[in-house]
């Protein structure tokens, strides 16, 4: 069936770099754009980013734009997102998620990964 | 505005129907879509586009949209259905994706 799991979540000091990953499984993952979500704790969803289905185009939530860079390797069906500069506000749960239509960006986003826990201490 | 607001909470009876709705400027261009999510797990896809539903998703869920205001509507609420629940949509600009703060369904 089709599943996303992400990796690569941990505690960072502020200024630092992480890189998380979402290997995708069970559909053709070259053929769909993907985002990146996330949830501070006790909060609401917030959208972070999307890349096309061949990583032409890419978007950002503007909170992260120039910070984080989303990119894809379709031959090994997996999704990244590098985190910069990371900031304490940057805590969350940071989810990945596939886009509902084949090759368009539809905005529409199912499945969901189970997340990965990025934490960023005071 | 690119800002989609929704009412913090609402409460129905076993078995009786609840409307959750979504509010911003943006949907009077695109279309929003739902998404549940239950404590501690990652949110699922409800509904989507004008009124679609992703296959294993109960028909009791079921969507609307007029002006600048978009409907979820949950006929028959089961016990399963207490969960948050969050719209989204395109920003103004189309480039990018708008979360409401959710709407905490709760089932008496």
């Amino acid at each position: 069936q089709v599943q996303l799991v992400e990796s690569g979540g941990g505690v960072v000091q502020p200024g630092r770099s992480l890189t998380l990953a979402c290997a995708a499984a069970g559909f053709t993952f070259s053929n769909y754009a993907m985002h990146w979500v996330r949830q501070a704790p006790g909060k609401g969803l917030e959208w972070v980013a999307v890349i096309s289905y061949d990583g032409t185009k890419k978007n950002y939530a503007d909170s992260v734009k120039g910070r984080f860079t989303i990119s894809r390797d379709n031959s090994k069906g997996t999704l990244y997102l590098q985190m910069n500069s990371l900031r304490v506000e940057d805590t969350a749960i940071y989810y990945c998620a596939r886009d509902v239509e084949i090759v368009i960006i539809s905005w529409w986003l199912d499945p969901w990964g189970q997340g990965a826990l990025v934490t960023v201490p005071s | 505005s690119s800002e989609l607001t929704q009412d913090p909470g609402v409460s129905v009876a076993l078995g009786q129907t609840v409307r959750i709705t979504c509010r911003g400027d943006s949907l009077r261009i695109y279309y929003a879509s739902w998404y549940q999510q239950k404590p501690g797990q990652a949110p699922i896809l409800v509904i989507f586009g004008k009124n679609d539903r992703p296959s294993g998703i109960p028909d009791r869920f079921s969507g609307s949209s007029s002006g600048d205001t978009a409907s979820l509507t949950i006929t028959g609420a089961q016990a399963e259905d207490e969960a948050d629940y969050y719209c989204n949509s395109r920003d103004s600009s189309g480039e990018h994706l708008v979360f409401g703060a959710g709407t905490k369904v709760t089932v008496l």
